[in-house]
């Protein structure tokens, strides 16, 4: 089956600094990437939308300058978050689509700020 | 128009019990029907999906069921395990292939 592989699971970072969390479809084509930012007990919120090659479509609500998303390649999308603060610290969820029509989820990345 | 509204909350069933989750939508243009589960510090796992041209679809313990003209589907767990306690997430998709989730439905399974 489709799978996506997301990368650091866990990470502690400083206020200030910048936090780059990779999503990568493994054996597939990944056209679409999701990020979801997901509170404890709480449900996915839709961050942004990546198609391959373009600009991310970010939800309302969402600073794209603070979250940067890069979707260079069909197997490989990118969110920094820039200046992290505590409040910045979540759990992360990646998801890719290809041709098929079906999501996968990547294993999430768990954002201390401290 | 693009809520997904999910019941209950929270579940708790004995083991071997039916375990079932409502969710209902209100987009018609909604055309994928997904059913994830999710373990603590974990990503969501897809457990089983519909489209809204049939009306039920098994798989395993796993029985989806769905009912177009009123706007609701459905997860009914069989022979609910100690195992399947998890939170369990409704979801639904339309044509540019943004997901939309329900609020969640924490099930813990007594042994």
């Amino acid at each position: 089956g489709a799978v996506v592989s997301q990368h650091p699971s866990r990470v502690i970072c400083k206020s200030g600094t910048s936090v780059k969390i990779e999503c990568r479809s493994l054996d597939f084509q990944a056209t679409t990437m999701f990020w979801y930012r997901q509170f404890p007990k709480k449900s996915l919120m839709l961050m942004a939308t990546s198609n391959e090659g373009s600009k991310a479509t970010y939800e309302q609500g969402v600073e794209k300058d603070k979250f940067l998303i890069n979707h260079a390649s069909l197997t490989l999308s990118t969110l920094t978050v820039t200046s992290a603060h505590p409040e910045d610290s979540s759990f992360y969820i990646c998801s890719a689509t290809g041709t098929s029509y079906g999501y996968t989820f990547g294993s999430g990345t768990r954002l201390t700020v401290v | 128009q693009q809520q997904v509204k999910q019941s209950p909350q929270s579940l708790i069933v004995q083991k071997g019990g039916i375990s079932i989750i409502n969710c209902a939508y209100e987009n018609t243009a909604f055309d994928y029907f997904p059913w994830y589960q999710q373990f603590p510090g974990k990503g969501p796992a897809l457990l089983i999906a519909i489209r809204p041209d049939v009306s039920e679809k098994k798989e395993g313990r796993f029985t989806i069921s769905f009912n177009k003209s009123a706007k609701q589907f459905s997860l009914h767990i069989m022979d609910s395990q100690p195992g399947d306690s998890a939170t369990y997430f409704c979801a639904a998709g339309g044509s540019n292939y943004k997901l939309t989730f329900g609020k969640g439905t924490l099930l813990t399974v007594n042994p």
